[in-house]
């Protein structure tokens, strides 16, 4: 069975600054993706970024971007120049590939404050 | 384009009282559907899955059901709910494996059992 882990409950972060939240994940699967949600205070989960494990580069989405590590099994979001907005939850999620029976499996979760 | 409806947003309900939520998805046909419950502090446990009418796949064992009685509706039941049924429910729903790979979520049930 697949597990997610987020080793950091709570994390804050200045304004404008660069914080990093980790992820490790546990599977003997070749091929699944690997996912980072937010869920801010209005608790609508969204998603904000996504990479194939067969893809050696690393995602980006504007200030957001992964280290992902595949040997090690990590999966760490560096989010740049913090802004206010993006004060939320964050998890870190695993999906195998290419199946009917696609489950998507949450970590525990980072708390991650933006200090003005 | 598709949307996902979640109701209600709130309930708060007696022990040994029963329970239903309700979850449907429109604009997309054949999705995957899924049940989550957060408690507080927590991570998002998967409750059930279903890829298609009537075929339920439940992760853990406990006081819940669900059930999909068509293609894009998904119901969460309890007969009698406990303490430990509180938390906050959330239903998604994907397209089947390729590269369609992100997960929609519904806003959520915030369940109090008292």
């Amino acid at each position: 069975a697949q597990t997610v882990t987020q080793s950091q409950p709570e994390m804050s972060v200045q304004e404008a600054e660069t914080v990093t939240l980790s992820c490790t994940y546990d599977t003997s699967e070749n091929n699944y993706y690997l996912f980072w949600y937010k869920q801010p205070p209005s608790r609508q989960m969204i998603l904000v970024i996504r990479q194939e494990a067969y893809k050696q580069q690393n995602a980006t989405e504007n200030r957001f971007s992964v280290n992902f590590q595949k040997a090690a099994k990590s999966f760490s979001l560096k989010i740049s120049d913090s802004q206010l907005g993006d004060t939320a939850m964050y998890f870190c999620a695993f999906m195998k590939q290419k199946t009917s029976y696609d489950k998507v499996i949450f970590g525990p979760g980072t708390s991650l404050s933006v200090i003005p | 384009s598709q949307t996902i409806h979640q109701w209600p947003a709130t309930l708060v309900q007696p022990v040994g009282s029963p329970l239903s939520l309700e979850c449907t998805v429109e604009g997309t046909s054949n999705p995957n559907l899924y049940w989550y419950r957060q408690a507080a502090g927590r991570g998002l446990q998967l409750l059930f899955y279903s890829v298609g009418i009537g075929q339920i796949s439940s992760e853990v064992p406990q006081n819940l059901s669900a059930s999909r009685p068509q293609d894009r509706q998904f119901i969460l039941s309890s007969k009698k709910l406990l303490l430990s049924d509180s938390g906050f429910y959330l239903c998604a729903w994907k397209w089947k494996g390729g590269t369609n790979t992100e997960a929609f979520f519904g806003q959520g049930t915030r369940l109090t059992v008292v």
